[in-house]
């Protein structure tokens, strides 16, 4: 089944412990993208990767690193977790831009104490 | 500062009858407009797009129209049906990859 996962969903840590939340796609897609949704806010980009070792910050990378070494995988780091990182992250997968649907993970919940 | 603005928070609308969610932007770079649905505890879904270069784009229930002069964008749906009732968020993308998504209008489709 072609699909975007991510892990883990359900995540409680604590300020400053470092942490990574996985992302994985079965589909070859060419590019990969992390959103987080807030409240009022909706979805905004963290990071995109348009191949493998292209990275490009979104609008809100502040707090997260990301990596591209393989096609199929995009984790998302965050070094030193802080409480205004607590959102609902999105993973997302296409097989190229512009006009291209995305395709989305099921969603990591994270809340940082 | 959001660029993308999807100014009715909610919007509630008779089976049957047609829906209409609205969209504005400031940024003129962006190529391609794209509207997801999202249900609850499940990732966002796509359902149509439209590029810069036409004014309306059609799948089944659901059109698209853009107005770029006005940098407006709508969705219409019809009929509207139950399984409707979701989060509908536009968003705008260019060639690059870059995207930027509205704030989501919770549309609820009543019997």
């Amino acid at each position: 089944e072609a699909q975007v996962t991510q892990n883990p969903r359900y995540l409680i840590t604590v300020t400053g412990k470092k942490l990574t939340v996985t992302c994985s796609q079965n589909m070859n897609h060419e590019y990969m993208s992390w959103y987080r949704q807030d409240p009022g806010l909706g979805l905004r980009q963290i990071y995109y990767s348009m191949n493998v070792e292209v990275t490009d910050k979104g609008d809100v990378p502040e707090g997260y690193k990301v990596s591209r070494k393989e096609k199929r995988n995009f984790p998302l780091i965050l070094e030193s977790p802080s409480p205004n990182q607590t959102s609902l992250y999105f993973c997302a997968s296409s097989p190229g831009t512009g006009g291209h649907e995305q395709f989305f993970g099921p969603g990591t919940r994270l809340t940082v104490l | 500062d959001q660029q993308v603005k999807q100014n009715s928070p909610s919007l509630s609308v008779q089976e049957g009858r047609i829906s209409i969610l609205n969209c504005d932007y400031t940024n003129s770079m962006f190529d391609y407009f794209l509207w997801y649905k999202k249900y609850p505890a499940e990732g966002p879904t796509f359902l149509i797009s439209i590029s810069s270069i036409k004014d309306k784009n059609e799948d089944g229930r659901f059109t698209v129209f853009l107005n770029k002069s006005a940098k407006h964008l709508s969705l219409h749906i019809v009929p509207s049906q139950p399984g409707d009732s979701a989060v509908y968020f536009c968003a705008l993308t260019d060639s690059w990859g870059k995207l930027q998504f509205g704030a989501g209008t919770q549309v609820v489709v009543t019997p």
